[in-house]
């Protein structure tokens, strides 16, 4: 079965600091792997994705994320966190082997910058 | 840039009533989704949507639920007779034409309270 964990309900940093959000992921064969973050009453907002080639994949507002597949992860990180980075980031996977395009979701984790 | 919208964004409902939600997708998209997400819980997919009619669904996906897509441009999510534990954001989501690794991208989310 497909799953996806996320390890840590809350990351909090200091602005300025480096940040790093973990996702670790269960599926049988090559995932494709997302990010999405959720500021509050908002929907979920696409950040980036993994689909092939460099494991090191960048998005949006300076985000990035690395493909380990030996460790079937996919951390997100940002160099200098910004206050308005706190929000809820979900990482999401979806099996290549779908043709329906269902995503499974990771519990979510609470990033808080702190100035 | 295009986006998803829905509508209503809260809905409060009676315990044994009907509920629409609905959705309208970025125009060239041709794949649809609704997912739940439950306060406090994980996104949890519903029902995926492709050439008028269902790609896959999950196991909370009963015969309570239905979807349509009645025109060109809306896709809605019906709850025939809704139950306390159907009380969750609902997220609409539309991804283009090239398959399971097109991104999904989402709308703001129909709050629904049943009472």
């Amino acid at each position: 079965a497909q799953s996806v964990a996320q390890p840590e309900d809350q990351v909090n940093v200091a602005e300025g600091n480096p940040l790093t959000v973990k996702c670790t992921y269960s599926v049988s064969g090559n995932p494709y792997l997302f990010w999405y973050v959720q500021y509050p009453n908002r929907g979920l907002q696409f950040l980036l994705k993994y689909i092939t080639g460099d494991n090191l994949v960048k998005g949006s507002y300076g985000f990035e994320a690395e493909f380990n597949k030996s460790q079937t992860s996919f951390h997100l990180k940002k160099p200098s966190a910004l206050v308005s980075d706190s929000a809820l980031y979900f990482c999401a996977v979806r099996g290549r082997s779908s043709n329906t395009g269902k995503l499974i979701f990771g519990q979510g984790t609470t990033l808080q910058v702190k100035p | 840039e295009p986006e998803v919208t829905q509508t209503p964004s809260h809905q409060v409902t009676q315990m044994g009533q009907e509920v629409i939600l609905r959705c309208v997708p970025i125009s060239n998209h041709l794949y649809f989704y609704w997912y739940r997400q439950i306060l406090g819980q994980k996104v949890e997919f519903l029902v995926s949507f492709y050439n008028n009619e269902i790609s896959e669904k999950s196991e909370i996906f009963d015969d309570q639920f239905s979807v349509e897509r009645p025109d060109g441009s809306n896709f809605t999510l019906k709850i025939r007779s809704t139950k306390l534990e159907d009380s969750a954001m609902y997220f609409c989501a539309s991804s283009g034409q090239s398959g399971p690794q097109e991104t999904q991208y989402f709308g703001p989310g129909t709050r629904l309270l049943v009472l």
